[in-house]
């Protein structure tokens, strides 16, 4: 069975301070890591990592895949209060009911609940 | 840009009644996917499709069932209603199955 793990699963910080959230894997046919961000609403996309060791950038935020050692972790520097969320990692599967590949379901982890005191 | 969009947005049903969710994904693409989110949980897949044909199944009940229509929208049809399918149910949409997918903002089912 396909399993999504996240650590920490809460963390409080103050705003400026850096922080790293990890994420490991054991998948199936794994095709790429998918960090989420969600707000009491709908997940929102951050990054999707599919190459191992090629970081993404994308303001404050970074996150890299190691696919030898099946972890990603997602940076957060110079944290802002708006930076309070749930950061959901999740694996997709490489799809196996057409070349190219089938429409799996994403495999998410329990995600880090990230509060950004003032 | 157009976003996936779900209806109804909140929903309110008795035990042993039924339930259909719709959700229109974002323009062009052609591949939905359904999750359900209990509270404080992380999202767990239900079902998906690609190209108007169910393409995997997770962990949906029997009582469940969805399909996809020519105009790439989709619905899933809940029966027979229990308290534990309280939850908020997301559908994702993506042009292409080996990319992200874009959640629309959920339906948030509760059952008395």
């Amino acid at each position: 069975e396909d399993k999504v793990v996240q650590s920490p699963l809460s963390l409080v910080v103050h705003e400026g301070d850096t922080v790293t959230l990890n994420c490991s894997y054991e998948v199936t046919n794994f095709r790429s890591l998918l960090w989420y961000k969600q707000e009491k609403k709908a997940p929102t996309f951050l990054f999707m990592l599919t190459s191992s060791g090629i970081e993404k950038k994308s303001g404050r935020l970074s996150s890299i895949l190691d696919k030898k050692e099946l972890f990603s972790i997602l940076n957060i520097t110079a944290t802002q209060t708006g930076d309070s969320a749930v950061y959901l990692c999740a694996a997709l599967p490489r799809g196996f009911m057409y070349s190219g590949g089938g429409a799996d379901g994403l495999t998410f982890g329990k995600g880090t609940h990230l509060i950004i005191q003032p | 840009a157009a976003g996936v969009i779900q209806s109804p947005r909140h929903l309110i049903k008795e035990k042993r009644e039924t339930a259909t969710l719709k959700c229109y994904p974002i323009p062009r693409h052609d591949t939905v996917y359904w999750y359900q989110q209990g509270p404080g949980q992380d999202p767990q897949f239900l079902i998906s499709f690609y190209e108007k044909m169910q393409s995997d199944k997770g962990s949906i009940p029997d009582r469940f069932s969805a399909q996809q229509f020519s105009d790439y929208h989709s619905e899933l049809n809940m029966s027979s209603l229990e308290l534990g399918d309280s939850a908020l149910y997301f559908c994702a949409s993506t042009a292409d199955p080996s990319n992200e997918q874009f959640f629309g903002p959920g339906t948030r089912l509760t059952v008395l």
